[in-house]
């Protein structure tokens, strides 16, 4: 069975700070997908980064970098900076291959103080 | 532009009785999935179908039913049977399981 954890239920920084949101996850299959996406105040969920199993390059989009490493277990996620803008909920998913329903972590809050 | 409509965006449901929530994509994608919101509880799968005519229950099915006669289309029906079914509720697309399409949710409200 699928399962995908996200310890930090709720992380409060100052902006400017830097900041990690943790992502382990457990899967039996050796093709899989990570996802992370952002949740504002507004509901929808806003992609930010799909990555699958055979690629362990970490990978940065300007002040967001992932961290995937499969001997853990995990796909971390690293926000440099931190805007305020930045305040959310951010969520870790683990699908398999195919037409297989996304599996969520339970969301970690962020919350950037100015 | 293409997407996923959910509509209507907010819903208020006297107890007893059955809402139902509008799902429609015009992506062409294959395989739908309705996802039920609690505060703190991340997103959890309620139903899925992968083809026309065809759907499996997800992890909390119970009180809940739908249908996919068509393609573009996936409606979710909240029964009376479910006993607390305030929530936000989120619909998604995939063509393949490669990237997932959401719509913008229905926030439902048990008054």
């Amino acid at each position: 069975a699928q399962k995908v954890t996200q310890a930090q239920t709720e992380i409060s920084v100052v902006e400017k700070e830097d900041v990690t949101l943790d992502c382990v996850y457990e899967t039996r299959d050796t093709t899989y997908y990570l996802f992370w996406y952002k949740q504002p105040p507004s509901g929808e969920l806003v992609f930010l980064i799909r990555r699958n199993s055979f690629d362990e390059q970490n990978e940065i989009s300007g002040r967001y970098s992932w961290n995937f490493q499969k001997s853990t277990s995990s796909f971390n996620f690293t926000i440099t900076a931190s805007q305020v803008v930045d305040s959310a909920v951010y969520f870790c998913a683990l699908s398999e291959e195919g037409n297989t329903p996304l599996v969520f972590g339970k969301g970690t809050r962020l919350s950037v103080i100015a | 532009d293409g997407g996923i409509t959910q509509s209507p965006k907010y819903l208020f449901r006297k107890e007893g009785q059955n809402v139902t929530l509008s799902c429609e994509q015009n992506l062409n994608h294959d395989a739908m999935y309705w996802y039920r919101q609690d505060p703190g509880q991340g997103l959890r799968l309620i139903y899925y179908s992968q083809i026309v005519n065809d759907f499996q229950k997800g992890d909390i099915a119970e009180g809940y039913s739908v249908s996919r006669e068509k393609k573009e289309s996936f409606p979710l029906t909240v029964t009376s049977a479910q006993k607390n079914p305030t929530a936000f509720y989120l619909c998604a697309s995939s063509p393949q399981g490669r990237g997932y399409t959401f719509g913008s949710g229905t926030r439902l409200t048990v008054v």
